[in-house]
C-alpha cells in the first residue's frame, strides 16, 4: 500500500447517466476526503469521512452527488443524472490521525461529460 | 465563510532567482498550512507545510513564513530550476485531535522558470 489509488482514471458518459468513482487510502489513515478540480482552479471541497462517519459535505454539492465509506476503508462517489458542468477531475485524499502525517493525493478520476 | 486568497496568478523568473508566493486565510481557527505542487495532468504533491506553532519552516531551496496576527503566509523557493515549473496551491486547515479537517486551497500560482 503505497499510495491513495483511484478509479477509473478516465470516464466519459453522456449528460443524464449515473458515474460512480472509487478511492481506496492510505490503509492506516482514518479520514478520506473528496475534492473537485476544474481547469485552472485550486481542488474544491466536496465531503469528508472520519472512518464510516460522513464529517462534513459541501453546500455546493447538488442532492446529485452522495458518497459513502462503508466500511471505513474504500470510498465511493456517485453523480446521479450528469451534467456538463459536472466535467472536472475528482481527487480523493487521505491523512492519518496523528500530526505529521498530512494529506495524501491520489490521481484522481477525470470526468468527461458529453 | 472560509476562504484563502494567493497571489500572484502567475509568476515568470529566470533560472537562479527567487520566487514568492502570498496567500491570506480567513478562518481564525486554521492552524495547518501546506503546500502544494501540481504538475499538467498530475496529483497535487505535498512539498512543505507549517504549523501555527512556529513562524517559518525551511526545507533546502524551500521556505514557508507565517504570520498569525496578520493571517498570511507566503512560500520562498530560492535558486529556482526550470523543474520547479508547475502550478503551486496554498491551503489552510484546522487540526484537531482526531486529524485533519478539510483543506481550503488558494487558485493557484503558474510559476515558469526560464533558463
Amino acid at each position: 500500500d503505497t499510495g491513495v489509488s483511484q478509479d477509473p482514471r478516465h470516464k466519459i458518459t453522456k449528460r443524464g447517466q449515473n458515474v460512480t468513482f472509487r478511492c481506496d487510502p492510505i490503509s492506516e489513515h482514518n479520514r478520506l476526503y473528496w475534492y473537485r478540480q476544474t481547469l485552472g482552479q485550486g481542488p474544491e471541497f466536496l465531503t469528508y469521512f472520519q472512518n464510516e462517519a460522513q464529517l462534513e459535505k459541501s453546500r455546493l454539492l447538488s442532492d446529485r452527488f452522495s458518497a459513502e465509506r462503508p466500511k471505513g476503508s474504500f470510498s465511493t462517489l456517485e453523480i446521479q443524472r450528469t451534467e456538463q458542468g459536472d466535467s472536472a477531475m475528482y481527487l480523493c485524499a487521505s491523512s492519518p490521525t496523528s500530526e505529521g502525517g498530512g494529506y495524501t493525493f491520489g490521481s484522481g478520476t477525470r470526468l468527461t461529460v458529453v | 465563510g472560509e476562504n484563502v486568497e494567493q497571489h500572484p496568478s502567475t509568476l515568470s523568473v529566470q533560472e537562479g532567482d527567487s520566487a514568492v508566493i502570498k496567500c491570506t486565510y480567513s478562518d481564525s481557527a486554521s492552524n495547518y498550512f501546506p503546500w502544494y505542487k501540481q504538475e499538467l495532468g498530475k496529483r497535487p504533491q505535498l512539498i512543505i507545510d507549517i504549523r501555527s506553532n512556529v513562524g517559518e519552516k525551511k526545507d533546502q531551496r524551500i521556505a514557508v513564513t507565517l504570520n498569525k496576527t496578520a493571517k498570511h503566509f507566503s512560500l520562498h523557493i530560492t535558486e529556482t530550476q526550470p523543474e520547479d515549473s508547475a502550478v503551486y496551491f496554498c491551503a489552510a486547515s484546522n487540526e484537531v485531535s482526531g486529524g485533519y479537517n478539510k483543506l481550503i486551497f488558494g487558485a493557484g500560482t503558474r510559476l515558469a522558470v526560464h533558463p
